[in-house]
């Protein structure tokens, strides 16, 4: 049974430029979650899906960044442009909530580690 | 607010002997308490998690959690630690409602041969 797919593992790219991060979540999960995880600043919830549909997009650092999740099995997250400081690695994670009461664990992908230079 | 804390950074032990990585919580209510465990270059993997019953709860690569609510902890312990088992530890809690996690700051486990 497949996990979290991630890609790409690795990006580097120049300042300005534009990044996609994508994500297939596991089949039949309803929660899709973006993280963020840094030394200074540990893992933070950037954004996160409810059958598709954006609930709490209160982590997202700026309007440079966006998400989204245009199916269940696939969902983007777009930085434009990229700075320095968006170096870090990049978590998608997904879980089954519907009528668990949070009880289901998350199931992480192996997340893209992105440096912008 | 749903919240967790793990009052060490780092725990050092030796292998063969046992660990204890510890977590505390604070919740509203019965709470549903996580570990998940980090490889270097990988995403968090559940561990294992107290929903409700048996006060011990076993989990996978032979790790346990003891959930103690006259102490709200939920330390994490393995009998006989392998060098393997050096990685990141983050407790974990859903917030009110269940849809998202609240994840501890991490105790970074390092096991000695």
């Amino acid at each position: 049974d497949a996990g979290v797919i991630q890609s790409p593992r690795h990006e580097v790219t120049e300042m300005g430029q534009e990044v996609t991060l994508r994500c297939k979540p596991i089949s039949g999960h309803d929660y899709l979650f973006w993280y963020r995880q840094t030394m200074m600043r540990g893992l933070e919830l950037l954004i996160y899906f409810n059958n598709n549909v954006p609930i709490d997009d209160s982590g997202m650092p700026e309007d440079r960044f966006s998400a989204k999740m245009p199916n269940a099995s696939f969902s983007t997250l777009k930085i434009q442009p990229s700075e320095p400081r968006d170096s870090a690695v990049y978590f998608c994670a997904s879980s089954l909530g519907a009528g668990t009461g949070g009880s289901q664990p998350q199931h992480f992908g192996d997340g893209t580690r992105l440096s912008i230079l | 607010a749903q919240s967790v804390a793990q009052p060490e950074d780092q725990v050092n032990v030796a292998e063969g002997n046992p660990l204890t990585v510890k977590c505390t919580y604070s919740v509203s209510g019965n709470p549903y308490l996580f570990w998940y465990v980090q490889y270097p270059n990988r995403g968090h993997q559940f561990l294992l998690k107290y929903i409700t019953g048996d006060n011990l709860v076993k989990g996978s690569y032979g790790f346990e959690a003891e959930f103690n609510k006259s102490q709200t902890s939920f330390h994490l312990k393995k009998p006989s630690a392998l060098v393997s088992d050096s990685a990141l530890y983050f407790c974990a809690v859903p917030n009110t409602g269940g849809f998202k996690t609240i994840f501890g700051a991490g105790t970074r486990l390092f096991v000695k041969a």
